[in-house]
């Protein structure tokens, strides 16, 4: 069965400091990979996804996450954090072999201090 | 845009009740989940299903059940709630094959 671990559980930052959230996964075949955001009192959605292709990805809101297939890693960058990035990450992983079913981390409570 | 609703946003109930969690996706989704939320454990799949009347396990079935009688709307029933129910239940769709899943906004159950 796959897994997927987020080292991070809260991290603190203030404004303009630069953000990388962990994800590592434990599937070695094909995956996709996908971040997912949670603002306070929101529902879950996307930031980003990768399914093949450039390793680099970009999403919304200026965040991108890099696919290093040998790290099994999938870690959320931003290079300058905002107030309004506070909220919960989630990293996911599905793999055809598992029937597309996503496997989620524990997430990542982030806090931006003004 | 895609939309996933929820019946409720709040709900409180006693333990050894019988409760009823609704979701619609109005986007013609094949699948549709219900996953729980707890803090530091991420979401956790309790059932999912690809078409009208299929369903399928998750990794926490125990003391949940699931119905899906028209392809908009998934429900989930928690036979005779208990207070390790207790938790952020969340609904999502998504189309076949690899897409994304559009989630709703969560219903949190409280069982006292």
């Amino acid at each position: 069965a796959q897994s997927v671990s987020q080292h991070n559980h809260h991290v603190i930052l203030s404004e303009a400091a630069s953000l990388e959230l962990g994800c590592n996964y434990s599937y070695g075949g094909t995956v996709n990979l996908f971040w997912y955001v949670q603002y306070p009192g929101q529902h879950l959605q996307l930031l980003l996804k990768y399914f093949s292709g450039d390793p680099l990805v970009k999403g919304i809101k200026g965040f991108e996450a890099e696919f290093i297939k040998s790290k099994f890693s999938f870690n959320l960058r931003k290079p300058s954090v905002q107030w309004s990035d506070t909220a919960e990450y989630f990293c996911a992983v599905s793999s055809n072999n598992a029937g597309n079913m996503l496997t989620f981390g524990g997430g990542t409570r982030l806090m931006v201090k003004p | 845009d895609v939309k996933v609703t929820q019946s409720s946003r709040y709900l409180v109930k006693r333990t050894g009740e019988k409760v009823f969690l609704e979701c619609v996706q109005d986007m013609d989704h094949e699948n549709m989940f219900w996953y729980r939320q707890d803090p530091g454990l991420g979401l956790r799949l309790i059932y999912f299903s690809y078409d009208v009347k299929m369903k399928e396990k998750g990794d926490i079935p125990e003391g949940y059940s699931v119905s899906r009688e028209k392809k908009e709307r998934f429900s989930l029933i928690l036979e005779s709630a208990s207070t390790n129910q207790t938790s952020m239940y969340l609904c999502a769709s998504k189309s076949g094959g690899i897409y994304e899943q559009y989630f709703g906004p969560g219903t949190r159950l409280t069982v006292t």
